[in-house]
């Protein structure tokens, strides 16, 4: 099991208020990059799957960068809502086609 | 429409027995997936076929049986139930070429007593 970790563990952020977070993995054997939005009581979501160094994606308000040189990608929330609460899942895929998951950053929005 | 179903979604049963979960996608995904969420709310993979190939096999005790009849479906089987065994199950598939990621089911919540 590769080393997928995400930082912070959870964070509370006010309404309108932007934030980010980040997933470090291992820089080798990289093959692709997952972002999973996972709501209580449902599974996860996928969001973005980025695949070169450099790229950023966007779906809305949320936007998400990578690094695979340093092995690091940020996913970020602009004008956060509460309905962006959930738990944001990372995922790292090597070139033997496993997808390990970080434990994930939980966003819960304050009204 | 369900993309990726798991059957059932609750399933309580004794230390000993044997049960099997289900999992069907209409996707048309190449690739199917059995991921164990542990206590730590990890996703840990167990099991993953391409084309009703056995392509991934983590270190998973050899009760945990995967079965794909067909590339739409993949079950999983238990042998022998421990209380360790108690989580909830996702099934998950994917098209190697395609670029929208991973698509879960909604989980199988498995506990042993």
């Amino acid at each position: 099991i590769l080393n997928v970790e995400q930082s912070p563990q959870s964070l509370h952020v006010q309404e309108g208020d932007s934030t980010n977070f980040t997933c470090s993995f291992p820089s080798s054997n990289f093959y692709a990059l997952h972002w999973y939005r996972w709501e209580t009581a449902k599974s996860p979501e996928a969001l973005f799957v980025m695949t070169l160094n450099g790229d950023e994606k966007k779906k809305g308000r949320i936007s998400a960068t990578l690094n695979t040189k340093e092995g690091y990608s940020y996913l970020y929330i602009k004008g956060s809502q509460p309905e962006d609460s959930a738990t944001y899942l990372c995922a790292f895929r090597s070139n033997d086609y496993k997808l390990s998951f970080g434990a994930g950053t939980t966003v819960t929005v304050r009204a | 429409d369900t993309a990726v179903s798991q059957t059932p979604k609750y399933l309580v049963t004794q230390m000993g027995n044997d049960k099997s979960i289900k999992c069907e996608q209409n996707l048309g995904h190449d690739t199917m997936y059995w991921y164990k969420q542990d206590s730590k709310k990890f996703l840990k993979i167990m099991f993953s076929y391409n084309n009703k190939e056995l392509i991934i096999n983590e270190t998973v005790p050899n009760r945990f049986s995967p079965k794909s009849p067909d590339k739409a479906h993949l079950n999983l089987h238990i042998n022998s139930l421990e209380l360790g065994d108690s989580a909830v199950y996702f099934c998950a598939s994917s098209q190697d070429t395609w670029a929208g990621g991973y698509t879960f089911g909604s989980g199988t919540r498995l506990t042993v007593v």
